[in-house]
């Protein structure tokens, strides 16, 4: 079984500002992980992907995960938030098999203060 | 064009209609996926196929159906929809490796 969790339903930072989102997850197998980003009326896009390769994953638009085995965490960070990274984020836990589909967290909502 | 595509976009029913929303897809995958989104609960796994004789039920499949009529289709039913399917429905795609799925853009469902 799989699972992940956001740790934060919200943030909120300034423009310009660094952020920060956090992600724990769970898994019985070497778990692929991803974050996707979902803009207001928009589908899903795919933001960046681990896959047991570089522990450090740059993304789209800056953004870039540390995989960290020993603390089960995917956090995703930019160094400096634009007014367009508000969005709904959510983080991603998929096993190697493939089985079970994808596991989402519930998501984080960012919010750019101007 | 895009690559998944989903019909309709928008659809407003009513408690005991079934209704169908359909899937298409361009990128040659063989894994489709139904997911329905609710605020606060992220995305969660309706149903899933492997292959066009390969169905699988997902997380939250009770009062939902699937019919894999293609390699590129892939269509979720209603059979009797209530107030509590309201919500927004997506389909996505993967390859064998599942490394990524494609997303299309949505189906917002309003049961009345």
């Amino acid at each position: 079984a799989q699972s992940v969790t956001q740790l934060d339903s919200h943030v909120s930072v300034s423009e310009g500002t660094p952020v920060l989102l956090r992600c724990n997850y769970s898994s019985s197998y070497s778990p692929s992980l991803f974050w996707y980003v979902q803009h207001p009326n928009k589908g899903l896009q795919l933001l960046l992907k681990y896959t047991s390769a570089a522990t450090l994953v740059k993304g789209i638009n800056g953004f870039e995960a540390e995989f960290k085995k020993s603390e089960t965490s995917f956090h995703l960070t930019k160094p400096s938030a634009h007014m367009s990274d508000a969005a709904e984020y959510f983080c991603v836990v998929s096993d190697w098999r493939g089985a079970d589909g994808l596991t989402f967290g519930k998501g984080t909502h960012l919010i750019i203060q101007p | 064009d895009a690559d998944v595509t989903q019909t309709p976009r928008n659809r407003i029913t009513k408690t005991g209609k079934r209704i169908m929303l359909e899937c298409s897809q361009t990128k040659g995958h063989d894994r489709m996926y139904w997911y329905r989104q609710d605020p606060g609960l992220g995305l969660r796994l309706i149903y899933y196929s492997f292959d066009v004789k390969d169905i699988n039920k997902g997380e939250i499949s009770d009062g939902y159906s699937v019919s894999r009529q293609a390699q590129a289709k892939f269509s979720l039913s209603l059979e009797s929809a209530i107030p509590n399917q309201t919500a927004l429905y997506f389909c996505a795609t993967s390859d064998w490796t599942q490394e990524t799925q494609y997303f299309g853009p949505g189906t917002r469902l309003l049961v009345l």
